[in-house]
């Protein structure tokens, strides 16, 4: 079974640019997530998506990030415009509800490391 | 809300003796907990997990965890290190709502 892809692994840009991260989850995974883990912290929710429908996207800076779902498969992930403290690596994660809803395990990608300078 | 403290954030062991990293929860609902492990240059991959079946829970490549309600502790714990369990631990809980990881402990075996 293939895991969750992501692209591109590595981006550098300067701050003020606009940059995109996407993402391919497991197949049949309804649940797809989107994490940002800065260095030397865990990961920290940005947005869930349930199929195509958001289902919490309290964290998500929506002034400059967002994200969309479009026919419930693959995912993309925006910002515009990018600071210096987006530096992190953008992790994408998917789940099946076959675990129940909340021990569900959640398959993590390889993530994309931003580096803004 | 839940929430995760994991107590050290660099344990450094050597190759062969026991591995202890703990972990406190603290959740408003019957908790479920997860161990993941993240290599470097990788994403996060699930050791273990309780789901409020057995307190003594046995994950991959050896690890286990204990849940203890009275303590509000997940401790994963491996009897004898390998040089290729170098890497990031987080620990994670999960009440009603979304997944919170702790800080992480990034474990260091010493020849």
């Amino acid at each position: 079974e293939a895991g969750v892809a992501q692209s591109p692994r590595y981006k550098i840009i300067e701050k003020r640019q606009s940059v995109a991260f996407w993402c391919n989850p497991i197949s049949g995974h309804a649940t797809l997530y989107w994490y940002q883990q800065i260095l030397g912290q865990g990961p920290k929710l940005l947005i869930q998506f349930q199929n195509n429908g958001v289902v919490d996207d309290s964290q998500l800076p929506k002034d400059r990030f967002s994200a969309e779902r479009l026919k419930g498969v693959d995912s993309t992930l925006k910002i515009q415009p990018a600071k210096l403290e987006d530096s992190a690596v953008y992790l994408c994660a998917s789940s099946s509800i076959a675990g129940g809803p909340l021990g569900e395990t959640q398959y993590f990608g390889p993530g994309t490391r931003l580096l803004v300078l | 809300a839940q929430s995760v403290t994991q107590l050290g954030s660099h344990v450094s062991v050597s190759e062969g003796a026991l591995v202890l990293l703990r972990c406190n929860y603290s959740s408003s609902v019957p908790p479920y907990l997860f161990w993941y492990v993240q290599y470097p240059n990788q994403g996060l991959q699930l050791l273990l997990k309780y789901t409020s079946a057995a307190t003594l829970v046995k994950g991959i490549n050896g690890f286990e965890a204990e849940f203890k309600k009275s303590e509000t502790s997940f401790h994963l714990t491996k009897p004898s290190a390998h040089m290729r369990d170098a890497a990031e631990y987080f620990c994670a809980v999960k009440g009603a709502q979304k997944l919170v990881f702790g800080q992480g402990t990034r474990l260091t075996i010493n020849p």
